[in-house]
């Protein structure tokens, strides 16, 4: 997989918008945008995944950049429950190698 | 969204004693289904792909005899950890792919909290 670069922390106000970035500049042509979070002790949880169009569905919106060497996942109305690990990750969407390796990705608090 | 089960979500066991998780994938069936590992406060660490009828794939500093996985359904792999030792207690994670070339998105389990003692 393409390696990714996520700031390690940020803090987000609860109620306004969480904006993650995350760079991947070195992205294949057929290498998708995926993002997964991970709450404190649970299982990591899919969010949304894009390849050059921007995305958006009932939990988030993805904006990827014309050249895809970054990309931004915006939490529209952060709440306490949205604190947790998010992590950028790229790889083929087809094949036969569906394994995601997960960076350090970025601790989002969200402060009331 | 798709429901991955794991269980027991907590488990302690002695030293040299064998400890066995489920993961079910429990509304889809999952030709693949994989297993991480989760030291505190580090990333999720890619243990092994699993592939229903198949042998393992594991990933490179994993061994194969300490860590068995059997995947004999499209529903259910087990992972069991064998001859534990205190080095081995970590976050286990499984997740699980719906079957078909369309569903690209993986499905994760609560994960397994293993101490050893």
């Amino acid at each position: 997989d393409a390696k990714t670069t996520q700031p390690p922390s940020m803090d987000c106000a609860e109620g306004r918008a969480a904006n993650l970035p995350c760079n991947h500049s070195t992205i294949s042509g057929n290498e998708y945008v995926y993002w997964y979070r991970q709450i404190h002790s649970q299982g990591p949880q899919y969010i949304i995944h894009g390849l050059k169009n921007n995305e958006t569905n009932e939990m988030a919106s993805l904006i990827i950049t014309e050249d895809r060497k970054s990309s931004t996942l915006i939490l529209p109305h952060a709440t306490l429950r949205d604190t947790a690990v998010y992590y950028c990750i790229v790889r083929p969407l087809g094949g036969s190698n569906y394994k995601l390796t997960f960076g350090k990705g970025t601790l989002l608090t969200v402060n009331p | 969204g798709a429901v991955v089960s794991q269980h027991p979500s907590r488990v302690i066991c002695k030293s040299g004693t064998s400890v066995k998780i489920e993961c079910r994938s429990l509304d889809f069936q999952a030709t693949t289904m994989f297993w991480y590992r989760q030291f505190p406060k580090q990333s999720l660490m890619l243990m092994a792909t699993s592939n229903e009828g198949s042998k393992a794939t594991y990933e490179q500093g994993v061994e194969k005899d300490k860590f068995l996985i059997n995947h004999a359904s499209l529903t259910l792999s087990t992972l069991t950890v064998t001859s534990a030792h205190p080095e081995d207690s970590s976050f286990y994670i499984c997740s699980a792919k719906k079957s078909g070339p369309s569903n690209t998105e993986a499905f994760f389990g609560q994960g397994t909290r293993l101490t050893v003692v």
